[in-house]
């Protein structure tokens, strides 16, 4: 099944703890990006990726990191996770921006 | 800063009747437009996309396009509960991969 797995779907965790969540494709994808989902403010995105080791920065990138090593893989890293960060989290992939994005099943991630 | 605009609703609509959800963007060189449905609690499902001027039909489902006036809208047609969503408008601007999102209008359809 064609499908875009994120992992964790739910994360709690502390102020300052660096965490991973990974995201991974099976449809042979060149893009990929990451968004988040705040009430009131729709889907931000926060990186993308048009290729293996080709990212560039979303509307709201402050706080992250990602990178894409394989082509199936681009995972979002939060090397010091903030209250302003909690949010639900949803990686998405495209075999180009004019066919529109699959998303994930999303994370939704709190930081106390 | 470009952007994408959607009434938030909610939008009540009856059941059988036609739902209208409408669209504005600020930069003209977009490109591609694309509709997402979703569900509460679940992910963006991408229902319809269109690039050029004029109307797009797919099943109970319409995508309209202006380029000059830079709206675009979908059209449900016989609305059923399972329509009951919210409708995310999302734009892809020429020569940037990049795709932005409006904040969504929540359509509920009335048995």
């Amino acid at each position: 099944e064609a499908q875009v797995t994120q992992n964790p779907r739910y994360l709690i965790t502390v102020t300052g703890k660096k965490l991973t969540v990974t995201c991974s494709q099976n449809m042979n994808h060149e893009y990929m990006s990451w968004y988040r989902q705040d009430p009131g403010l729709g889907l931000r995105q926060i990186y993308y990726s048009m290729n293996v080791e080709v990212t560039d920065k979303g509307d709201v990138p402050e706080g992250y990191k990602v990178s894409r090593k394989e082509k199936r893989n681009f995972p979002l890293i939060l090397e010091s996770p903030s209250p302003n960060q909690t949010s639900l989290y949803f990686c998405a992939s495209s075999p180009s921006p004019d066919y529109g994005y699959t998303f994930g099943s999303g994370t939704r991630l709190t930081v106390v | 800063q470009k952007e994408v605009e959607q009434n938030s609703g909610p939008l009540s609509v009856p059941e059988g009747a036609i739902a209208s959800l409408n669209c504005t963007y600020s930069d003209r060189v977009s490109q591609s437009f694309f509709w997402y449905r979703q569900y509460s609690g679940k992910s963006p499902e991408l229902i319809m996309s269109i690039y050029s001027n004029g109307d797009k039909e797919d099943g109970r489902f319409t995508a309209q396009l202006n380029k000059a006036s830079q709206y675009v809208s979908l059209l449900i047609r016989d609305s059923q509960p399972s329509d009951s969503a919210t409708y995310l408008c999302a734009v892809s601007y020429f020569g940037n991969e990049k795709l932005t999102f409006g904040t969504g209008t929540r359509l509920t359809i009335i048995p």
